[in-house]
């Protein structure tokens, strides 16, 4: 079966940490673009960020320099560090799968993330 | 960045009604416009990519068109189970804009 499950979301005070992992199964992990994206509770959808099987990073404007995607094809797996996080960083996030340009069509289960002191 | 304008914001209509949302680019993204469905406390659902080609699976009711900066999803005839919030965005170019979303409630 192919799927995303995802780990590591939890509440964090904020100027703090965390890191997020998007473990995958029933494909070949290291051919797909992988993307993060975020939702406020009751809010739409926000595409935070993509890594391309061998490609650069790429980060919307709200998080770059905070948030650094990366991937470990030998462990099928997908990560996000998040840092000097802010309340506003509080959402739903998932991760989800590409082919290219195509749209995303497999997507974790998502993991909350609260910053709050 | 690009921005999506999605309208309306909010439909109701009748099980076997017609159904169209429309979605708007800032600049041209040829066809490089995704719609997804989303189920309260689900993760969004591919429908469609590159505009108008229906992801396996879903039901062809939902149709895509358009190209540029001008898109359409249309469910030809509306079932209960399509109540949901729809959302279309854009994968041309960094970052990968969403939508603000159109609610169908019947």
């Amino acid at each position: 079966e192919v799927q995303l499950v995802q780990s590591g979301g939890g509440l964090v005070q904020p100027g703090g940490s965390l890191r997020l992992s998007c473990a995958a199964s029933g494909f070949t992990f290291s051919s797909y673009d992988m993307h993060w994206v975020r939702q406020v509770p009751g809010r739409g959808l926000e595409w935070v960020s993509a890594l391309g099987s061998t490609g650069d990073p790429h980060y919307s404007g709200s998080v770059k320099g905070r948030f650094t995607v990366s991937r470990e094809n030998a462990k099928n797996s997908l990560y996000l560090q998040m840092n000097s996080l802010r309340a506003g960083d509080t959402a739903v996030y998932y991760c989800a799968r590409a082919g290219g340009l195509v749209g995303m069509d497999v997507w974790g289960q998502g993991t909350t993330v609260t910053v709050s002191s | 960045d690009i921005q999506m304008t999605q309208s309306p914001s909010s439909l109701s209509a009748s099980v076997g009604d017609r159904v169209t949302i429309t979605c708007r680019a800032s600049q041209t993204i040829s066809s490089y416009l995704n719609w997804y469905q989303q189920k309260p406390g689900r993760a969004p659902n591919l429908l469609i990519y590159t505009a108008s080609t229906l992801q396996s699976g879903v039901p062809s009711r939902f149709r895509g068109s358009g190209s540029g900066s001008d898109f359409t999803l249309t469910i030809t005839t509306l079932h209960p189970d399509d109540v949901a919030t729809y959302y279309c965005q854009q994968s041309y170019i960094t970052p990968f804009t969403f939508g603000p979303g159109t609610k169908v409630d019947i």
